[in-house]
């Protein structure tokens, strides 16, 4: 069993470019959730979704897109990437049962705007 | 809205010592805390969880935490840690009705020294 699959691991960008950071699940979950880690400031939602088309935004959305298509892939775009957004990305997914179910994380996209 | 503060940055211990991680929460209404921790170049993963019943909650690796609401407090504790328990522990907290979206602390830095 993967679980949570996040690619890439690395990923080094310029000032303005796009990118999107993959994220899949294969536990069959509804609930898929990004988030973003910082050092001082634990972790802070982006982006989550309790189900295929259906998505709403976290606590620091701002300069992010996501988009759920598919149960099992929830990516997460960076339009025109900025300095204040290197950060280390984890992707999370759990059941949404009403009641609160354990998170499983995957390991991390770690990225640096330059 | 809820918040969680970590009181310790960092707590530095030796080898078969006892360790308490702190951790203070505040929210207007009835919470769901989790403890998570993450090893070195991973992702998240629980430890244990508090939803109701018994305030004394074990998880894995012989952890264990108490959930005080009138100190609204949920410390984690190990009677004796081994190198191997060197790692970042996350607070979180959730509102009953706010499903997997958790909100985490700053994250404390157990280190444990021979």
């Amino acid at each position: 069993n993967a679980g949570v699959t996040q690619t890439p691991k690395f990923q080094v960008l310029k000032t303005g470019q796009s990118m999107t950071l993959q994220c899949a699940q294969d536990m069959n979950h509804e609930y898929m959730s990004w988030y973003r880690q910082d050092p001082g400031m634990g972790l802070r939602l982006i982006h989550y979704s309790v189900g295929a088309g259906i998505t709403d935004q976290g606590e620091v959305p701002n300069g992010y897109n996501v988009s759920r298509s598919t149960t099992e892939d929830f990516p997460l775009r960076l339009l025109s990437a900025a300095p204040s957004q290197t950060s280390v990305y984890f992707c999370a997914s759990s059941r949404w049962t009403g009641y609160n179910e354990k998170l499983f994380f995957g390991s991390g996209t770690q990225l640096s705007v330059l | 809205a809820q918040s969680v503060t970590q009181l310790d940055s960092q707590v530095p211990v030796f080898e078969e010592a006892p360790v308490e991680l702190r951790c203070n929460y505040s929210s207007s209404v009835s919470v769901y805390l989790f403890w998570y921790v993450q090893y070195p170049n991973q992702g998240l993963q629980l430890l244990l969880k508090y939803l109701s019943g018994s305030t004394l909650v074990k998880g894995i690796n012989g952890f264990e935490a108490e959930f005080n609401k009138s100190q609204t407090s949920f410390h984690l504790r190990k009677p004796s840690v081994h190198i191997s328990d060197t790692a970042e522990y996350f607070c979180a907290v959730s509102r009953e009705t706010s499903g997997s979206r958790l909100t985490f602390g700053e994250g404390t830095q157990l280190t444990v020294n021979p």
